[in-house]
C-alpha cells in the first residue's frame, strides 16, 4: 500500500542534541515537503524539494536542514535542538501536478519535545 | 501577512445540520484550493479540492463553493455527523502546488449528537 512514513512518532530530547526526523514515501512522488504545526494550529511550510538533490526553504524560517539523496527519502535534521523547536513536524509528498491537479499525502507526524 | 484567512475558528453543529467554513485569499496567482481534514494525532488528509475554472464541486456530503471575483471559497458539509468532528484546513497554492500549500489557521468542528 502506497503511503508516507515518519519516524519517530514521538521524541523527547535534551537541549543541544542533534536529531534527525525520518520521512519516506513509497509512491514515487517527485515533490516532498516539511511542515511545522503546533497542535491543532495552522501548518507552516519550512522546507520542500522538487526531486533528488533539490531543496528549498519554505515560508517559515527554520534552523533545520533537509537533504534529498533518494526520491523516497527526505530527512530533516536539527544540529542542536532547543526548547523553541518543540512542535509537530509533518512530512508530505505530491505527484507532479498538471491540469488534473493532485493532493498532498501527509504522514502522521513527529511530535518533538525539547527539554 | 496572512494570505489565506479562515473562519470561524471553532464551530458547533447539531447532527444532521449543515457545517459551513469560509476562506478568503489575497494572492490572485493562487490556482488550486484544497480542503484538508485532520483528526487528533494524525496528519491532514485531502478532503476535496477545486480549481478557479469552476464555481462548485461536490463529492458526497462535501461541497466547495468558489467565488473568484470575491476571492473566497467555502466548504459545506451536508448532513453533518459526529464522525465529521475534526479540524478542517483550507489551503491555496499557485503553480499547481509545486511550491507548497499556504494553509488557513483551521476550524475546530464539533458535531453534537
Amino acid at each position: 500500500e502506497a503511503d508516507i512514513y515518519q519516524t519517530p512518532r514521538y521524541l523527547v530530547i535534551g537541549t543541544g542534541k542533534k536529531i534527525t526526523l525520518e520521512c519516506s514515501q513509497t509512491m514515487g512522488h517527485d515533490k516532498m515537503y516539511w511542515y511545522q504545526q503546533d497542535p491543532g494550529m495552522e501548518l507552516h511550510l519550512i522546507h520542500y524539494s522538487y526531486g533528488v538533490n533539490s531543496t528549498e526553504k519554505g515560508d517559515l524560517s527554520s534552523e533545520s536542514t533537509v537533504s534529498r539523496i533518494r526520491t523516497e527519502h527526505f530527512p530533516l535534521t536539527l544540529e542542536s535542538a532547543r526548547p523553541s523547536h518543540t512542535s509537530q513536524y509533518l512530512c508530505a509528498s505530491s505527484e507532479s501536478l498538471g491540469a488534473a491537479g493532485g493532493g498532498y499525502t501527509f504522514g502522521s507526524g513527529t511530535r518533538l519535545t525539547v527539554v | 501577512q496572512q494570505q489565506v484567512k479562515q473562519s470561524p475558528q471553532s464551530l458547533i453543529v447539531q447532527k444532521g445540520g449543515i457545517s459551513i467554513i469560509n476562506c478568503a485569499y489575497e494572492n490572485t496567482a493562487f490556482d488550486y484550493f484544497p480542503w484538508y481534514q485532520q483528526f487528533p494525532g494524525k496528519g491532514p488528509a485531502l478532503l476535496i479540492a477545486i480549481r478557479p475554472d469552476v464555481s462548485e464541486k461536490k463529492e458526497g456530503r462535501f461541497t466547495i463553493s468558489f467565488n473568484k471575483s470575491a476571492k473566497q471559497f467555502s466548504l459545506h458539509i451536508m448532513d453533518s455527523q459526529p464522525g465529521d468532528s475534526a479540524t478542517y484546513f483550507c489551503a491555496a497554492s499557485k503553480g499547481g502546488g509545486a511550491d507548497g500549500l499556504t494553509f488557513g489557521k483551521g476550524t475546530h468542528l464539533i458535531i453534537q449528537p
